[in-house]
């Protein structure tokens, strides 16, 4: 079967620096997407990787492994309001989205 | 403001009810999308469009019927709620098909089925 896995929650201090990992194991690959969902809200767009390495936009960062079937987000110089669920999601071989459950990170003063 | 518009917001039902949940889009997106968001599980894709007048199905679509008269419009039905159909629904759109692109979600319809 298809299997995206992240963990489930995650506490990080405000101002440091947070790595979120997600391993997928799919029917093929064709590219792999982060998501931030706030309580209550709708996910909004982070980031998409379709080759190996890393991607930075801004304070955050996504890695891709194709051969490790891993990802990672780095979230540096945390805020508050980066607290959220991180959703992972990989495009199959049949151009099918799986989603993982997200992780929720829980940043503190 | 652009984007994609749900309603309702929340809602509670009897067990064999019908109930339509609305979904209307104003970026011309050709694919549009419901899933349902259950606590500890990822999103799961219950009907999806690649474009006006097609319809799919996804991986959890039992109990529920969608319709896509327009480029604008993707209702999602539930001809005879029950309990296990109580979630969130999100309804969303992107730009393509294939899933290589963008999703733009809507704010989400939160059901509970009595």
């Amino acid at each position: 079967g298809q299997n995206i896995d992240q963990p489930t929650e995650m506490t990080a201090t405000e101002g440091a620096i947070v790595q979120i990992n997600c391993t997928y194991q799919t029917s093929g690959f064709n590219g792999l997407f982060w998501y931030q969902q706030h309580a209550g809200e709708a996910p909004t767009f982070l980031s998409y990787n379709v080759l190996d390495g890393l991607e930075e936009k801004g304070r955050f960062s996504s890695f891709l492994s194709r051969s490790k079937g891993y990802s990672y987000l780095l979230l540096k110089e945390l805020q508050m309001k980066d607290s959220a669920s991180y959703l992972c999601a990989v495009v199959d071989s049949n151009y099918q989205l799986i989603w993982g459950a997200g992780t929720k990170l829980i940043i503190k003063p | 403001i652009a984007g994609i518009t749900q309603a309702p917001t929340s809602q509670i039902l009897a067990a064999g009810r019908r109930m339509t949940l609305r979904c209307t889009q104003d970026m011309r997106h050709n694919a549009m999308y419901w899933y349902r968001q259950d606590l500890g599980l990822g999103l799961r894709l219950i009907h999806y469009s690649n474009t006006a007048g097609t319809t799919g199905k996804g991986e959890v679509p039992d109990g529920y019927s969608v319709s896509r008269a327009n480029t604008d419009d993707f209702p999602l039905t539930l001809a005879s709620a029950v309990p296990s159909q109580t979630s969130v629904y999100f309804c969303a759109s992107s730009e393509g098909r294939g899933n290589t692109g963008e999703l733009f979600f809507g704010e989400g319809s939160r059901l509970t089925v009595l």
